[in-house]
């Protein structure tokens, strides 16, 4: 596709379920980019992919998350044990250059994001 | 401290006027500056970009930088209604393999 592409769209989950968030990046794209957005409030950035390697989880809130691209294209973000402060969207970014490249590294193209509610 | 700080607004501008939109950050050795913007319900996109100190003119949108007060700014001419947004303010921090961002300026634009 033209641009990256997230699913599902919306997904409630009851506290305590595990859900996985799929993010398609645009074709060729070497990093790959997950960020969590609360209401109100800019972009959180959880883990960052170059190619299959994930070079920074540092934003990862808790071992229930876990994120993987094991192929370099597709990524998968998944939550276990869902809790409510879990609730939120997240935005998936893909850029055209490796984040070494300082200057251009900031060029991401977001997805349209996963809105997850945990009741 | 923030890494990186906006006033969240609301803003209001009545149309035709400029929109001036305030970012600081606290690393000293971030290397480049994005703004992004953000339509209510949709993801974020790029706007514009800046890396050397001094002005960035991009159509109706100029970016400002000054690595010495650690402040970026961005202007808008002639604001028109489809302006309004929250506007993103984002650093690449040196060393860091993330672009951090701040919480957003939500703009509105009085017709």
């Amino acid at each position: 596709g033209a641009g990256v592409s997230q699913s599902p769209r919306y997904k409630v989950a009851k506290r305590g379920q595990d859900v996985a968030l799929r993010c398609d990046p645009i074709s060729g794209h070497v990093s790959l980019f997950w960020y969590q957005q609360a209401l109100g409030q800019g972009p959180e950035f959880l883990t960052y992919f170059q190619n299959e390697a994930q070079l920074d989880k540092s934003g990862l809130p808790s071992d229930r998350f876990f994120a993987e691209r094991p192929e370099g294209s597709v990524s998968t973000l998944k939550i276990q044990r869902t809790q409510q402060e879990d609730s939120a969207v997240y935005l998936c970014a893909s850029s055209s250059y490796a984040m070494w490249d300082r200057v251009l590294a900031g060029e991401l193209f977001f997805g349209e994001g996963s809105r997850l509610t945990v009741l | 401290q923030k890494e990186v700080e906006q006033n969240s607004g609301p803003l209001s501008v009545p149309e035709g006027a400029i929109a001036s939109l305030n970012c600081t950050y606290s690393d000293r050795g971030s290397q480049s500056f994005f703004w992004y913007r953000q339509y209510s319900g949709k993801s974020p996109e790029l706007i514009m970009f800046i890396y050397s100190n001094g002005d960035k003119e991009d159509g109706r949108f100029t970016a400002q930088l000054n690595k010495a007060s650690q402040y970026v700014s961005l202007l808008i001419r002639d604001s028109q209604p489809s302006d309004s947004a929250t506007y993103l303010c984002a650093v690449n921090n040196f060393g860091n393999e993330k672009l951090t961002f701040g919480t957003g300026t939500r703009l509105t634009i009085i017709p």
